[in-house]
């Protein structure tokens, strides 16, 4: 089955810079990769996600790239905030699972003033 | 505002007693996932459901944990009887076959003493 590792898995950032997570998986053919954000006490939110006949998609000061020949993908934060600050999960669907989702294991972002 | 929910939020019990989580899955959406959230193992699927017939509960402890959908609107996850190493929060989430997106609920934090 499919195996997502993501790293790293806390990451320290001053206010305005940049932060970057990256993930990889395992299963060539999986075709969707999607980026939750879980808040403490709340369950995980969909912020984006990207397909794999896609190389790159934004919206507004996230974004997440796919390399498939490396089978690895990222996520972009430009201009952190301090509500930015969360944990941060990668997923993929592999295949011959429906619409499993297989799970990173997490990235602990804290946005310092 | 479609969204998952789930009742109850909180749920502290002893151990040997039988506990119920409900999720309402956003309308129309005709998959329906349940999963365990620890420190220690991350996001673990249990169970998943497609036109309410379970496709995968491989996840799942089969001799206590036991999870249906009665109805379109209603999925259920039981523990009979529960044990302190049940304790974690639950997520239901939902979407629509093909899609790949899931949506969260807000979880059921369960402490089993």
């Amino acid at each position: 089955g499919e195996n997502v590792e993501q790293h790293p898995s806390t990451l320290s950032v001053q206010e305005g810079d940049s932060a970057v997570i990256k993930c990889t998986y395992s299963d060539s053919a999986s075709n969707y990769f999607p980026w939750y954000k879980q808040e403490l006490g709340k369950g995980p939110q969909l912020i984006i996600d990207i397909r794999s006949n896609v190389g790159e998609k934004k919206d507004q000061r996230i974004a997440v790239t796919l390399n498939k020949t490396a089978k690895h993908f990222s996520l972009h934060i430009t201009e952190t905030q301090p509500e930015d600050s969360a944990v941060y999960f990668c997923a993929a669907r592999g295949t011959g699972g429906g619409n499993k989702l297989t799970f990173g294991t997490g990235t602990q972002l804290k946005v310092e003033l | 505002d479609a969204r998952v929910t789930q009742t109850p939020r909180h749920k502290v019990t002893e151990m040997g007693q039988e506990v119920t989580m409900r999720c309402q899955p956003i309308l129309g959406h005709n998959t329906v996932f349940w999963y365990r959230q620890t420190m220690m193992q991350g996001l673990e699927l249990l169970a998943y459901f497609r036109n309410r017939a379970p496709l995968d509960d491989s996840g799942m402890p089969k001799d206590r944990f036991s999870a249906e959908m009665p109805d379109a609107t209603l999925a259920t996850l039981k523990i009979q009887p529960s044990e302190p190493r049940d304790s974690a929060v639950y997520f239901c989430a939902s979407g629509l076959v093909g899609r790949g997106e899931q949506f969260f609920g807000p979880g059921t934090r369960l402490t089993v003493l």
